[in-house]
């Protein structure tokens, strides 16, 4: 155990559905990363905050896809209309940016039908 | 831009046989850090090892070492007296010091047989 978590730890939807994931990690780690990995892939980074700020998005994040972390604590990553393209796991990593250590959760497994 | 290649895609062993698992990277930055992670069936990864740029010094962790080449941009990991246990994708990966997002590899998938 990392000591990060997410949840769900899997999700199925329909097509065109809304879907939320949540990520807590490690209380005093600043940094928040979101990664997605498709099978048979290595995961692909997406986001990340430092304390509440998103400082970057990568291109896979479409504008369906949107994410916070408010008060620098948990983070939420929102897929809106899903896609069958979306099904993927979904990764967090908490992230000391003092020593660079990344920890990831469990991941969240979507599957879009 | 950075990237990693892990050029093996799959390898099958026989237990307490030596496995090495190759990884080149390319980056254009000084600072850098490589991380090794092991993602066993579960699909959770798992954290072995982070290396500085600066640190060129092999390290050995029970059965796992690592070997730190920038002369040739490796950074090398073997599983010494493989077991069942070990049996796990494993990734290489680099982040720059900037934003420390990590860039993967494909990943190797290591089958030990008893």
């Amino acid at each position: 155990d990392t000591g990060v978590s997410q949840d769900p730890r899997h999700k199925i939807t329909k097509r065109g559905q809304n879907v939320t994931f949540r990520c807590d990690p490690i209380s005093e780690h600043n940094r928040l990363y979101w990664y997605r990995q498709t099978l048979g892939q290595g995961p692909e980074f997406l986001t990340y905050f430092q304390n509440e700020a998103q400082l970057e998005k990568s291109r896979l994040l479409s504008d369906r896809f949107s994410a916070e972390r408010p008060k620098g604590s948990f983070s939420t990553l929102e897929i809106q209309r899903t896609e069958q393209g979306d099904s993927a796991m979904y990764l967090c990593a908490s992230v000391n940016s003092l020593r660079n250590e990344q920890y990831f959760g469990p991941g969240t497994r979507l599957t879009v039908t | 831009a950075q990237k990693v290649t892990q050029a093996q895609t799959e390898i099958s062993v026989v237990e307490k046989e030596d496995v090495t698992l190759d990884c080149v990277y390319e980056t254009r930055d000084t600072t850098y850090y490589l991380f090794w992670y092991k993602q066993p069936p579960s699909g959770e990864l798992v954290f072995l090892i982070r290396r500085n740029s600066f640190d060129e010094q092999n390290e050995i962790s029970g059965r796992y070492s690592w070997n730190f080449q920038k002369s040739t941009s490796s950074f090398n990991f073997t599983i010494t007296a493989s077991q069942v246990v070990d049996s796990a994708v494993y990734f290489c990966a680099l982040s720059e010091a900037r934003d420390y997002k990590l860039s993967f590899g494909a990943g190797t998938t290591v089958t030990v047989r008893a």
